[in-house]
């Protein structure tokens, strides 16, 4: 596609249930990183896959946080057992090796 | 880890008004990003600069990686031009992740 593409655009769930979030990168971009941004707050680095390689999963906050890509494309990033804590806006981005990312348009998530 | 501090935390203009966003960075950075984040919260890019000097219609951004700082220039600001300014750097070893500023929130009032 032309851009980085996030579904849903939002998504209010009960506290508890599990959530998917999507991203779809652009076409050829090696690289895709999740981000989480709280209101007002700056954007807080999650998981980095690039390629084939093991992904860095360093900035993932509790293992409730999960993400895969399948077949280098498709990203789902997974929240189990969502807290009111989680609720934020979630983005996900993608580049060319090295090079320059781009931002979808993200995924605001609400717990209640 | 990396320390990305960005100055001023905030800023207000009157419309027409020039000024100067800073972005430090505490360690040896390979890559580094200029993104506006508009009122609806899409972040755009500005400049993908790991060194010297770009300019693009009113705005223009310098970084100098030796002294590890980026400086972002807005002329002639305009109303649309409020929001948040994020720098963004890649480290020189590890991960190729990119590791985000503090931010510069700027209001430019008609």
């Amino acid at each position: 596609g032309a851009g980085v593409s996030q579904s849903p655009s939002n998504k209010v769930t009960e506290k508890g249930k599990d959530v998917e979030l999507r991203c779809d990168p652009i076409s050829g971009h090696t690289a895709l990183y999740w981000y989480r941004q709280s209101l007002g707050q700056g954007l807080e680095f999650l998981i980095y896959f690039q390629g084939n390689s093991a992904p860095d999963k360093s900035g993932l906050p509790s293992d409730r946080f999960s993400a895969e890509r399948t077949g280098g494309s498709v990203s789902t990033l997974t929240i189990q057992r969502t807290q009111q804590e989680d609720s934020a806006v979630y983005l996900c981005a993608s580049s060319p090796f090295g090079g320059e990312a781009f931002f979808g348009q993200g995924t605001r998530l609400t717990v209640v | 880890g990396i320390q990305v501090e960005q100055s001023p935390p905030d800023l207000i203009l009157q419309e027409g008004a020039n000024s100067t966003l800073r972005c430090n960075f505490s360690d040896s950075v390979n890559n580094l990003q200029w993104f506006h984040q508009n009122p609806w919260g899409q972040l755009i890019n500005l400049f993908y600069i790991p060194s010297g000097t770009k300019q693009n219609g009113r705005l223009s951004a310098t970084t100098v990686a030796t002294e590890r700082y980026s400086l972002l220039y807005i002329s002639s600001s305009q109303t649309t031009d409020s929001g948040v300014y994020f720098c963004a750097v890649r480290l020189n070893s590890g991960t190729y992740k990119y590791i985000f500023g503090t931010g510069t929130r700027l209001k430019v009032l008609a």
